[in-house]
């Protein structure tokens, strides 16, 4: 079956560091997402990403965040200058329509993210 | 602003019996609802969905029911199994609403042996 696949399945980083998530969305898939879950909190959605560009964001996704599909198949979260509040398990998801049209949301296992 | 509850935070039930689980939404623009479950460390997994144009969606041991007067829907497990105890969320979506999906904040189910 199918499946979104994340790298690194847990990284730790020092505060100020750069940190780069990785995710292979489904491979006909054409909407792309990262959610985070916060310890103890709800998931949550930072971004959604179709046809090369940002289609909506949260107020969590502010300037210290971005993302890029580089090649055909990558899609990647990049923190810059992270913080300790950005320990979180980060989950990249697909889905091949958009969230509008009753299609389903595919999420990876999750990237675990550690500040210190 | 929560769109999406899940008052209970947590539910124990016996095996072999129903587990039921609840979720409320506040905005009436959201017309397909989404049930997850989550395993610790693991991502969450797509169990079954509901568009606002059914009250009733079922798959196997699943149900999934919607009451949109009352901004209602429910998941209902029918037998319980031990395998099933992990944090399920409800998650909704709306046509014109936007790219994302609004989860709940879960809720974590327990099924005794």
């Amino acid at each position: 079956e199918p499946e979104v696949t994340q790298t690194p399945s847990h990284q730790v980083t020092q505060m100020g560091q750069e940190v780069i998530l990785r995710c292979v969305p489904i491979s006909n898939h054409l909407y792309f997402y990262w959610y985070r879950q916060i310890l103890g909190q709800k998931v949550e959605f930072l971004v959604s990403f179709y046809n090369n560009e940002i289609s909506e964001k949260s107020e969590i996704f502010d300037d210290q965040f971005s993302v890029e599909r580089p090649d055909g198949s990558n899609f990647t979260l990049k923190i810059r200058s992270t913080k300790l509040e950005d320990s979180a398990m980060y989950f990249c998801a697909s889905s091949g329509g958009g969230a509008y049209s009753g299609n389903t949301i595919y999420f990876g296992e999750g990237s675990w993210l550690t500040v210190v | 602003d929560q769109q999406v509850k899940q008052n209970s935070p947590s539910l124990s039930v016996q095996e072999g019996r129903i587990s039921i689980l609840n979720c409320d939404y506040t905005n009436s623009m959201f017309d397909y609802f989404l049930w997850y479950k989550k395993y610790p460390a693991e991502g969450p997994t797509f169990l079954i969905s509901i568009s606002s144009i059914k009250d009733k969606n079922e798959d196997g041991r699943f149900t999934v029911f919607l009451n949109k007067s009352a901004k209602h829907l429910s998941l209902h497990i029918v037998p319980s199994q031990p395998g099933d105890s992990a944090v399920y969320f409800c998650a909704a979506s709306a046509n014109n609403y936007g790219q994302n999906f609004v989860f709940g904040p879960g809720t974590r189910l327990s099924v005794l042996p």
